[in-house]
């Protein structure tokens, strides 16, 4: 069954240093997609970052890269340059049969991320 | 455009009681998805319209819940006999066709039956 993990309820970082939030998935699959969704406290999800499984290269955009390691089913969000506006919840989540007939999204349980000036 | 939008943003309600929530996608886009959040947890996926037809409802959705999109454009959500376990923030989504189908989601209505 498919599954998204990730094991850090909670983080800590200091502003302007990098932050790893975990994320492993599970899916037989070999066609699928995985995004990260950050949640702030206004409760609005924001669409961050996107790895389709074909993907050779790691996704980036701006100070958001994705860490995909397919052999071992992980998709690691990494922050650079952590700001204070970048505390929120973190959710990952994976759509199988990407491009399919199926678009739902399974989301992990989330990461709240706080960062400490 | 101002994104997708959700009302109301909160509702408190009785039990035994039927809420309805509203959702404006993003004008462009014809597939709207409604998920569902209890505390702690990742949004759970409720239902999915293509356009006015609905293609696909979770096993979550009993048969006390029913969502319309008629037009192909707004959606509606009902609850009716509302129970304490629904109570939830209730969030939308709104995606075009086509690439990697990344979903545009509102803030949510978190309802609260007492």
């Amino acid at each position: 069954a498919q599954k998204i993990t990730q094991t850090q309820p909670g983080m800590f970082v200091q502003e302007k240093e990098a932050v790893t939030l975990d994320c492993t998935y599970d899916t037989s699959d070999p066609s699928y997609g995985l995004f990260w969704y950050k949640q702030p406290s206004s409760g609005e999800m924001i669409f961050l970052i996107y790895q389709g499984s074909y993907d050779q290269q790691n996704a980036t955009e701006g100070r958001y890269s994705l860490n995909f390691q397919k052999a071992r089913k992980s998709a690691n969000l990494v922050i650079s340059a952590s700001q204070l506006g970048d505390s929120a919840m973190y959710f990952c989540a994976m759509r199988e049969n990407y491009g399919g007939a199926t678009n739902k999204l399974i989301f992990g349980t989330g990461t709240l991320l706080a960062v400490q000036p | 455009d101002t994104g997708v939008s959700q009302n109301p943003r909160h509702k408190i309600t009785k039990r035994g009681q039927n809420v309805t929530f509203r959702c404006d996608p993003i004008s462009e886009h014809n597939r709207l998805y409604w998920y569902r959040q209890t505390l702690g947890q990742g949004p759970e996926f409720l239902t999915y319209f293509q356009n006015e037809a609905q293609l696909e409802k979770s096993r979550l959705l009993s048969d006390r819940f029913s969502a319309e999109r008629p037009k192909g454009s707004f959606s509606t959500l009902e609850i009716q006999r509302t129970e304490q376990g629904d109570s939830a923030m209730y969030l939308c989504a709104s995606s075009s066709t086509g690439g990697n189908e990344k979903l545009f989601f509102g803030s949510g209505t978190q309802l609260s039956v007492l």
